[in-house]
């Protein structure tokens, strides 16, 4: 299996435009993570799936952001419109029975 | 609120000089607590679950141990290639088992 395939592996946009992150989980794996990482925040989950279905989005900074995932190979980080204090890097992240991180997208907003 | 401090924020040591990352924890009740490696550049890559006090777990030069209040990373005779950023990560049996609260890390460097 090729691993979690997320992409544009970076991205740089600017300020009030949309930006849509992708990820492919692995095959077979059943939850689905997505995270945010900063400096100065560290590591921080935003939302995941169990089956495809959101369970926790509590960690969605804001109505800018929302995902969705269609099928169980799929899944999109949308940020509508997007600000500078967006830029981080985004992992999406599956798990069965332990959770395998994706190389990440690193986001600008200028 | 779960809270993970992780110590030192860096810390750089010489090929073969043994040393221990610290891993501080505050939660309402324990459902697991986890070691990552990230390198950079990439995306972190899962080494250990430890679930309850008295624990341990070994691999390769690694062990990580767990109290009640705290785990530690312990590097024995440590090579250049396990320079990265090590993150410890909680889960809360309060909320969801995945919601995992991660400090912000240990950017270990080892020197030949």
């Amino acid at each position: 299996d090729a691993g979690v395939i997320q992409s544009p592996r970076h991205e740089v946009t600017e300020m009030g435009q949309e930006v849509t992150l992708r990820c492919k989980p692995i095959s077979g794996h059943d939850y689905l993570f997505w995270y945010r990482q900063t400096m100065m925040r560290g590591l921080e989950l935003l939302i995941y799936f169990n089956n495809n279905v959101p369970i926790d989005d509590s960690g969605m900074p804001e109505d800018r952001f929302s995902a969705k995932m269609p099928n169980a190979s799929f899944s999109t980080l949308k940020i509508q419109p997007s600000e500078p204090r967006d830029s981080a890097v985004y992992f999406c992240a599956s798990r069965r029975t332990k959770a395998f991180f994706g190389q990440g997208t690193r986001l600008t907003v200028v | 609120e779960d809270q993970v401090t992780q110590s030192p924020e860096a810390l750089r040591l010489q090929e073969g000089e043994s040393s221990s990352l610290n891993c501080s924890y505050t939660v309402s009740g324990l459902r697991g607590l986890f070691w990552y490696r990230q390198d950079p550049g990439k995306g972190p890559e899962f080494l250990f679950t430890l679930y309850s006090a008295g624990e341990e777990k070994e691999k390769e030069r690694l062990k990580a141990t767990l109290t009640k209040k705290e785990s530690f990373l312990h590097i024995t005779a440590p090579k250049p290639e396990d320079s990265a950023t090590y993150l410890c990560a909680v889960g809360d049996s309060g909320g969801s088992n995945y919601k995992l609260t991660f400090g912000k890390g240990t950017l270990l460097t080892v020197n030949p």
